[in-house]
């Protein structure tokens, strides 16, 4: 069974800083790995998909990478602003189940 | 293209009473999923439809079941709610077309409250 972890579980930056969110999941049996942005209360934004053999996406100041075989993603975000403040979630889709399994998500604060 | 569509928006009901909460895909896809989102938790995969049937199902009970229309839109029904159902009830639409893997877009939720 497919399992997804973020670390950490909740991150207060000041604004300009770069950091990391990080995604772990322990089958490497996938198609592809999502990550998803969640503003309180609201539905799921689509941020980067990156394809099973790629090895990072880029959108403006966000970029994913992934590491398939150690079963790693990372989420980077530069000179990050108050606006990125949200819950960011990981997602794989694996080759067993159409559907996608979901970590529980990073809850980012950007403080002016 | 409006995208993916969901009512109502908030929901309250009291224990034991049964609830329908309606998806209408993005315009051109043909396949439904459904996730429950509870309060700090990642969305959890109930069931997916396409052509009209369930294709997949997740960890779920009984009391959750669904239905897709022709048109592709598609409801999720829980009946005998529990305090345990509350949850932001996420459906996303694609364009499976049977293919392995397809990318997913949610809507806004339904926010179901049970009391």
């Amino acid at each position: 069974k497919q399992e997804v972890t973020q670390i950490p579980a909740a991150l207060s930056v000041p604004e300009g800083e770069n950091l990391v969110l990080n995604c772990s999941f322990t089958d490497s049996a996938i198609y592809n790995l999502q990550w998803f942005r969640q503003d309180p209360g609201k539905g799921l934004t689509s941020l980067l998909l990156i394809q099973s053999s790629q090895r990072e996406q880029t959108s403006g100041r966000l970029n994913a990478s992934l590491d398939k075989s150690s079963g790693r993603s990372t989420l980077y975000i530069a000179a990050s602003q108050p606006g990125d403040s949200a819950t960011y979630l990981c997602a794989v889709w694996g080759t067993s189940g159409s559907r996608l399994t979901f970590g529980e998500g990073t809850q980012l604060t950007v403080n002016p | 293209d409006a995208g993916v569509t969901q009512s109502p928006t908030h929901l309250i009901k009291t224990r034991g009473q049964q609830v329908t909460l309606r998806c209408s895909p993005k315009s051109g896809h043909d396949t439904v999923s459904w996730y429950q989102q509870a309060l700090g938790q990642g969305p959890q995969f109930i069931f997916q439809y396409y052509e009209e049937e369930e294709r997949q199902r997740g960890n779920f009970p009984d009391r959750f079941s669904g239905h897709q229309f022709p048109n592709y839109s598609s409801e999720l029904n829980v009946n005998a709610l529990l305090l345990g159902d509350s949850a932001l009830y996420l459906c996303a639409s694609s364009l499976a077309r049977g293919r392995l893997y397809y990318e997913q877009y949610f809507g806004p939720g339904t926010r179901l409250t049970v009391t």
